[in-house]
């Protein structure tokens, strides 16, 4: 089945203990990005990946360190999280984008994080 | 800045009670309008994408449309089953290649039985 799949799904944990939260899709897909969904806020985006090695920052990086050693995986680590970083994280994958169009992104179930 | 606003933010309808929901966008360039359907707990689920004014693409009981400045989620007959919440994104000239979507919040929409 394709998927995108995250762990844990809920974490909680507290001020400056690093975490990392694994992403892993079964799709082949180059694009992988994570998002953060807070209420009011939607989903804005924190770093994206084109492809093995290549990431870069989105919207709100601060705080985050991501990274694509393989294709098929792309962890987000919160070297020192704090209680700001409390919210609901998805990962996202997609086959490719180029020039005008972009391909649909599949979303992962989401880890629900809370920092204290 | 690109910008993307949804309206209602929530909306709760009747069984079989159409109704349409708002997307409204301000953006330097759209190079393609998502909507996608989230429910409670999971990852938002892909619907339709729209590239172009005049636009229209349907799938069971949901029709999206796309105009120049906003799109709209026609819902006809709703289902209990219906009930979730509705995202908007949009890609534009802004994003680039790799940003990708921009998002608005959401109408969190809850069909009665």
């Amino acid at each position: 089945e394709a998927q995108v799949t995250q762990n844990p799904r809920y974490l909680i944990t507290v001020t400056g203990k690093k975490l990392t939260v694994t992403c892993s899709q079964n799709m082949n897909h180059e694009y992988m990005s994570w998002y953060r969904q807070d209420p009011g806020l939607g989903l804005r985006q924190i770093y994206y990946s084109m492809n093995v090695e290549v990431t870069d920052k989105g919207d709100v990086p601060e705080g985050y360190k991501v990274s694509r050693k393989e294709k098929r995986n792309f962890p987000l680590i919160l070297e020192s999280p704090s209680p700001n970083q409390t919210s609901l994280y998805f990962c996202a994958s997609s086959l490719r984008t180029s020039g005008s169009f972009t391909d649909t992104q599949y979303f992962g179930p989401g880890t629900r994080l809370t920092v204290l | 800045e690109d910008q993307v606003t949804q309206s209602p933010e929530a909306l709760r309808l009747q069984e079989g009670e159409s109704s349409s929901l708002n997307c409204s966008y301000t953006v330097s360039g759209l190079r393609g309008l998502f909507w996608y359907r989230q429910d409670p707990g999971k990852g938002p689920e892909f619907l339709f994408t729209l590239y172009s004014a005049g636009e229209e693409k349907e799938k069971e009981r949901l029709k999206a449309t796309l105009t120049k400045k906003e799109s709209f989620l026609h819902i006809t007959a709703p289902k209990p089953e219906d009930s979730a919440t509705y995202l908007c994104a949009v890609r534009t000239i802004s994003s680039g290649s790799a940003r990708q979507l921009t998002f608005g919040s959401g109408t969190q929409l809850t069909v009665l039985p």
